[in-house]
């Protein structure tokens, strides 16, 4: 089955600087890859994703990449703010009403 | 349009009763999947279902786990003769006709004593 990897576990970064969080999946049948926000206590939200046709997608601050011949792909969030600061998932899925199997998260803390 | 809801969103089970978590996906939405995330953890898929039907159960354990979503009502994820290590957080998403996006609710934390 699939097999998601997350790193960094732990991310720490001032406010303003920008911050990566990096996935790598193994399943190259997987095309669509969410990623997910979790505030402590909270439910998973959904902040951006991208299917396999698009090498990058953005959305004000946040970015994502998709290599998918490594397949890896990647979070961008620049100009971090406090409420930045959650827990990110990243996901991988075969599409359709597929499951999705989730990276083992990054905690973002950001600085003030 | 209501999120995703899920009751109770905190259960407290002595080892050997059963546990009986709800998800009413959001309206219009055919499509549910149930999650168990343990502390410090990320989110394990268990079961996909469409109404009366289970059509992926493939991170079930196989024994004291079930899971339905008849035609009518909430979706019912059952745990019966609870253990200590069934303590997590399970998680609902939903998603509609024609979209692979899922749509989480807040989650139901149980505890078993």
């Amino acid at each position: 089955g699939e097999n998601v990897e997350q790193h960094p576990s732990t991310l720490s970064v001032q406010e303003g600087d920008s911050a990566v969080i990096k996935c790598t999946y193994s399943d190259s049948a997987s095309n669509y890859f969410p990623w997910y926000k979790q505030e402590l206590g909270k439910r998973p939200q959904l902040i951006i994703d991208i299917r396999s046709n698009v090498g990058e997608k953005k959305d004000q601050r946040i970015a994502v990449t998709l290599n998918k011949t490594a397949k890896h792909f990647s979070l961008h969030i620049t100009e971090t703010q406090p409420e930045d600061s959650a827990v990110y998932f990243c996901a991988a899925s075969k599409g359709g009403y597929q499951k999705v199997t989730f990276g083992t998260g990054t905690k973002l803390q950001v600085i003030p | 349009n209501a999120g995703v809801m899920q009751n109770p969103r905190h259960l407290v089970r002595r080892r050997g009763q059963e546990a009986r978590l709800r998800c009413s996906p959001m309206k219009g939405h055919s499509h549910v999947y149930w999650y168990r995330q343990l502390p410090e953890e990320g989110l394990k898929f268990m079961v996909y279902l469409q109404k009366e039907n289970i059509i992926d159960e493939s991170g079930m354990p196989k024994e004291r786990f079930s899971a339905e979503f008849p035609k009518e009502g909430p979706s019912i994820l059952r745990i019966q003769q609870v253990v200590r290590g069934d303590s997590a957080a399970y998680f609902c998403a939903s998603s509609p006709e024609g979209q692979e996006t899922q749509y989480f609710g807040p989650g139901t934390r149980l505890l078993v004593l």
